[in-house]
């Protein structure tokens, strides 16, 4: 149980719609980061949100963008989808841990988006 | 982020110790080592970071040679419940932020057998 929180779980869109995915940090980090994992792949860095703002991005178009709230929550928006965009998004939060004083990730259980 | 090469997959028994070795020749002087463990449909766990010689924690040992090249993931008499994705990130002050902006490769499939 790493206290990060996403959702929805699963969810089927067609090509062409907009998606929201939507995570919950662990209580006390401020920094979430969104990650996109394909079918026998490694997560691939999509953006970073630090403080409400955007603190890093990876190598994905404009159609993926994101918002971060004052309570440190944070929403992943898809626009224009494509088949490839189908992949399991997972969020993950961040700040030196004090038992490990290690940047370790808290990765939530992912979303999984198939794209029709 | 230094490149780093590791093993597709490899097959053990239960009880026995895994090691898992990563290579990073590009490694840099600020560069932090961290393992991550992945189940089916589950975000990745931490499960240790190092900088030089060894690190060890309840789960696993991380040992580091001198030259920082490599780094080998020990994981003690392994159960079946250790089969999973195991994945090496080599980056410069792998914390806070920073920590956040890893894209990680393909790992190690590990395969616990009984």
């Amino acid at each position: 149980e790493t206290g990060v929180t996403q959702s929805p779980t699963h969810l089927i869109k067609t090509r062409g719609q907009q998606v929201t995915l939507r995570c919950s940090s662990q209580s006390g980090h401020n920094t979430v980061s969104w990650y996109q994992q394909a079918l026998g792949q490694g997560p691939q860095f999509i953006f970073q949100y630090y403080r409400e703002e955007e603190n890093g991005r990876g190598n994905f178009p404009p159609r993926f963008s994101g918002l971060q709230f004052p309570n440190y929550s944070s929403e992943l928006n898809v626009n224009a989808l494509e088949l490839d965009d189908s992949a399991l998004y997972l969020c993950a939060s961040s700040g030196v841990s004090v038992r490990t004083n290690t940047g370790e990730l808290f990765f939530g259980e992912g979303s999984r988006l198939t794209v029709l | 982020l230094a490149k780093t090469t590791q093993p597709i997959s490899m097959d053990s028994y239960e009880g026995q110790e895994v090691n898992i070795t990563c290579s990073h020749n590009n490694i840099a002087t600020n560069d932090y080592i961290t393992w991550y463990q992945q189940f089916p449909s589950q975000g990745p766990r931490f499960i240790i970071q190092g900088y030089k010689t060894k690190v060890t924690n309840e789960v696993a040992s991380l040992f580091i040679p001198a030259d920082r090249k490599s780094s080998t993931l020990s994981l003690p008499r392994v159960s079946l419940s250790d089969t999973a994705v195991y994945y090496c990130l080599v980056g410069d002050d792998l914390r806070g932020t920073n920590a956040g902006k890893s894209t990680f490769g393909d790992g190690t499939t590990l395969t616990v057998k009984p």
